[in-house]
């Protein structure tokens, strides 16, 4: 049992490049979520999926796009990097979207030249 | 805006002694609470939540929740070295709202 899992761990990006943050959970979890982390700001949720098949916009979504594939998927994309979005990248999830315990993944480093 | 607010330290504690991190938050409607803590370079992991009013035990570790002064806190008894890290205050609204609102968390050190 692997719980939460990202990829890559870390990123080295020049401006403008995509790419794609993968994160898969093996706990049968209806919801997950991606946060971003910086100095002195906290966690700050991207975007997040509070069932498969629905994804909405948290508190910081401008420039990411998301994806639920399946139950157990969800990856987050940056179409054209920005050096703004160099930062620490967590995916979490939980049963349910509501009051419960989310877990979190070990997080991706992304640096954006 | 929903705001969740920590004293972001360091703060400094004997080994041994008892540890106390504080946290405010602004929604009044806020019904699940959650204390994560973090290591440097490392995920954050869940050590306690709370739902209710009044004091919740696990091991070493007391979370106390008071809804009408909208203040959660956590107490670390018989603090060691491997509790110096970062907490993590996080808060839930419920009710079809967007995930957790995260504190900037509270730096504890353990001095031996």
């Amino acid at each position: 049992n692997a719980g939460v899992t990202q990829t890559p761990k870390f990123q080295v990006l020049k401006t403008g490049q995509s790419m794609t943050l993968q994160c898969a959970q093996d706990m049968n979890h209806n919801s997950m979520y991606w946060y971003r982390q910086d100095p002195g700001m906290g966690l700050r949720l991207i975007y997040y999926s509070a069932s498969e098949g629905t994804t909405d916009k948290g508190e910081v979504p401008n420039g990411y796009n998301v994806s639920r594939l399946n139950k157990r998927e969800f990856s987050l994309r940056l179409e054209s990097a920005a050096p703004s979005q160099t930062s620490v990248y967590f995916c979490a999830s939980s049963e349910w979207h509501n009051t419960d315990t989310q877990y979190f993944g070990p997080g991706t480093r992304l640096t954006v030249l | 805006q929903k705001e969740v607010e920590q004293n972001s330290g360091p703060l400094s504690v004997p080994e041994g002694a008892i540890a106390s991190l504080n946290c405010t938050y602004s929604d009044r409607g806020s019904q699940s609470f959650f204390w994560y803590r973090q290591y440097s370079g490392k995920s954050p992991e869940l050590i306690m939540f709370i739902y209710s009013n009044g004091d919740k035990e696990d091991g070493r570790f007391t979370a106390q929740l008071n809804k009408a002064s909208q203040y959660v806190s956590l107490l670390i008894r018989d603090s060691q070295p491997s509790d110096s890290a970062t907490y993590l205050c996080a808060v839930h609204s419920g009710g079809g709202a967007d995930g957790l609102t995260f504190g900037k968390g509270t730096h504890l050190i353990i001095q031996p």
